[in-house]
């Protein structure tokens, strides 16, 4: 069974820096693109970018470039998602999927990401 | 980007009745291999979205036949047969022939 299991809910304060993951299982992690999604509250869903863990080729959304840090750890099945400075406007549900082609199939549990002073 | 335009954004409906959502592209999906990769999303109260239909008509592993997509080039619709009550939520088209991939604002499904 395929399964994305992501990292727990997090607080933090603007300007903190954070790391939040996504373990696959069931599958072969290297064979697939892992992309991120953001779902701020009671709003929609943005793509923010994609890695392949195989060889760890990395794209970005333009609207996210250089706001986070996409990688993964193929030794251990996990991708991640990190901000070197947080800022109130982070705060949302971010889901990681997988991605077979040009196709999302599955969705993480999602992790919730609040900013707040 | 490209855009992606859901009607109705709201959709009360009768128990057993059928619905339709609408999803326009701001230009074309078919990408260069031939295909059109225009997928429907559900997304339940307090859940992550789950993929129903991928491809334009594609059911997914699990999805009951009561769904169905058609369509091409930019104009696409997702069909209920007879809305059931766990259908509630909100449900989202979503296009991936083009990098960035990009969302609809999402339909909301309610039942009157």
């Amino acid at each position: 069974e395929v399964q994305l299991v992501q990292s727990g809910a997090e607080v933090k304060k603007p300007g903190e820096s954070l790391k939040i993951s996504c373990k696959g299982s069931g599958y072969s992690f290297t064979s697939y693109w892992i992309g991120w999604v953001r779902q701020m509250p009671g709003k929609g869903l943005e793509w923010m970018g994609i890695i392949y863990p195989g060889d760890s080729d990395t794209r970005y959304s333009p609207s996210f470039q250089g706001q986070v840090t996409i990688s993964a750890d193929k030794s251990i099945s996990t991708a991640y998602l990190q901000w070197s400075s947080l800022k109130a406007s982070d705060t949302a549900m971010y889901y990681c999927v997988r991605r077979p082609g040009l196709v999302i199939d599955y969705w993480g549990q999602g992790t919730l990401v609040t900013v707040s002073s | 980007d490209i855009l992606m335009t859901q009607t109705p954004l709201s959709s009360p409906v009768t128990l057993g009745q059928p619905a339709s959502i609408s999803c326009r592209s701001s230009q074309s999906l078919v990408h260069s291999d031939g295909n059109t990769y225009l997928s429907w999303l559900q997304q339940r109260p307090g859940q992550p979205p789950r993929l129903l239909i991928y491809k334009i008509s594609n059911r997914f592993s699990g999805v009951p036949d009561r769904f169905s997509g058609s369509g091409a080039g930019t104009d696409f619709t997702l069909k209920i047969s007879r809305v059931e009550a766990e259908d509630v939520g909100v449900y989202y088209c979503m296009q991936a022939t083009q990098f960035p991939d990009t969302f609809g604002q999402g339909t909301k499904l309610e039942i009157k």
